[in-house]
């Protein structure tokens, strides 16, 4: 079974300052690995995708992922974080096994603080 | 291209009571998955539809149901409503299942259990 860690409750960053949001993963052969925002009241929005290729993936926003097989991580990162990137970040898993089912972390609260 | 719809966005039932939510993806996306989202158990996985079909299950009892129309709308049913099935219904569509393309999410319905 698929299953994702994410091992902090809540980040706090000061407005300007690298921002990291860790995720660790656990799946049977090749991973889909996803980083998808909430805002309060809100759906799930995309943010960037590891599907294969560069191990460093750049999505919406100014984040970026890296992906490091052998320690089976995918964190989120974005060098200068800005107020409005308060929101509860998530990072999902899936196998390439022939379906969208996806397993979600427990979720990051950011707080960046002006 | 709009979005992934959902409707109702709120709903408050009573204990006992049936539901029925639902969803629309994006225009050509023919895969849509549901996800229930409570403060203790986070996102969970309910079902995927494709192609009318359903896909994948999760781990929920039997109450809870679907369907997907030829047109990709899907509808999402919950019977004798129970306290703990108050959370926010999300559904996500995608272009394909199983494939390279990410979820795009709707912005949920809020069921209240009274």
């Amino acid at each position: 079974a698929q299953s994702v860690a994410q091992p902090e409750d809540q980040v706090n960053v000061a407005e300007g300052n690298p921002l990291t949001v860790k995720c660790t993963y656990s799946v049977s052969g090749n991973p889909y690995l996803f980083w998808y925002v909430q805002y309060p009241n809100r759906g799930l929005q995309f943010l960037l995708k590891y599907i294969t290729g560069d191990n460093l993936v750049k999505g919406s926003y100014g984040f970026e992922a890296e992906f490091n097989k052998s320690q089976t991580s995918f964190h989120l990162k974005k060098p200068s974080a800005l107020v409005s990137d308060s929101a509860l970040y998530f990072c999902a898993v899936r196998d390439v096994s022939g379906n969208n089912r996806l397993a979600f972390g427990k979720g990051n609260q950011v707080v960046v603080i002006p | 291209k709009a979005g992934v719809t959902q409707t109702p966005r709120y709903l408050i039932k009573t204990r006992g009571q049936q539901v029925t939510l639902s969803c629309s993806p994006i225009s050509g996306h023919r895969s849509v998955s549901w996800y229930q989202q409570t403060p203790g158990q986070g996102l969970q996985f309910l079902f995927e539809y494709f192609s009318e079909t359903q896909r994948n299950k999760g781990n929920f009892p039997g109450r809870f149901s679907g369907r997907q129309f030829s047109n990709s709308r899907s509808e999402m049913n919950v019977s004798t409503l129970e306290l703990g099935d108050s959370a926010l219904y999300l559904c996500a569509s995608s272009a394909s299942s199983g494939g390279r393309n990410e979820q795009f999410f709707g912005p949920g319905t809020r069921l209240t259990v009274l």
